[in-house]
């Protein structure tokens, strides 16, 4: 069964903090993603990666960094939470060349005290 | 913004019936994609309709796409309780990023 494995399912954390969000999925796809869902918001996208090393910025980069070493393994960084980085964050990915469907991860809840 | 747009925002139907769902979005897609969102979890890919598609079936889904009018529905039939979730519609602009709505929560009775 292909998958797309978020690191954690419920997170929290300081204020302050520097927190790594960690996605690997294993179906080889090129293209991988991170997007952050608030109620009333939908979903925005954060960062998003095309290869490896590559990172393109999505609607909302502003206090995240991500990173991209390993085709499989996409990373999402808080560099200093704060309180409004509180969020539902889904990684997906999907192969590129368009007309494919992506595949998400089940989500980590981020809560920022 | 170039989000794509579900109405109605919430649907609550009996078990048996049929459930609708609009999207309309503003610019040129390649393609228009129908996610499900089971309470608290991730999404999973339901369809992909391409530009110069007019309709697709899979199972119980039917999706329509006007591309002239800017706009796709998702017909869901003889629903199910285990259809309940939100459902999203997600415009591709002709790049490889997707953008979503803002979902249609659907609740079917039993």
């Amino acid at each position: 069964d292909v998958k797309v494995t978020q690191s954690s399912r419920y997170l929290v954390k300081r204020t302050g903090e520097k927190v790594f969000l960690e996605c690997v999925q294993d179906m080889d796809h090129e293209n991988m993603f991170w997007y952050r869902q608030d109620p009333g918001l939908g979903l925005r996208l954060i960062y998003f990666s095309y290869d490896v090393k590559m990172k393109e910025k999505g609607d909302i980069p502003e206090g995240y960094s991500v990173s991209r070493e390993k085709k499989e393994r996409f990373s999402l960084i808080l560099e200093s939470a704060s309180t409004n980085q509180t969020s539902m964050y889904l990684c997906a990915s999907n192969f590129a060349g368009g007309d494919y469907g992506y595949t998400f991860g089940s989500g980590t809840r981020l809560t920022v005290v | 913004s170039q989000q794509g747009e579900e109405d109605p925002q919430a649907l609550s139907i009996q078990e048996g019936e049929n459930a609708t769902m609009n999207c309309s979005y503003k610019t040129s897609i390649n393609n228009l994609q129908w996610y499900r969102q089971n309470s608290g979890r991730g999404l999973v890919h339901l369809i992909l309709i391409r530009s110069n598609e007019r309709e697709k079936h899979s199972g119980r889904l039917r999706v329509t796409l006007d591309t002239s009018k800017k706009s796709s529905s998702l017909l869901i039939t003889a629903s199910r309780a285990a259809d309940t979730a939100s459902y999203f519609c997600a415009t591709d602009f002709n790049t490889d990023k997707l953008i979503f709505g803002t979902g249609t929560r659907l609740q079917v009775f039993p």
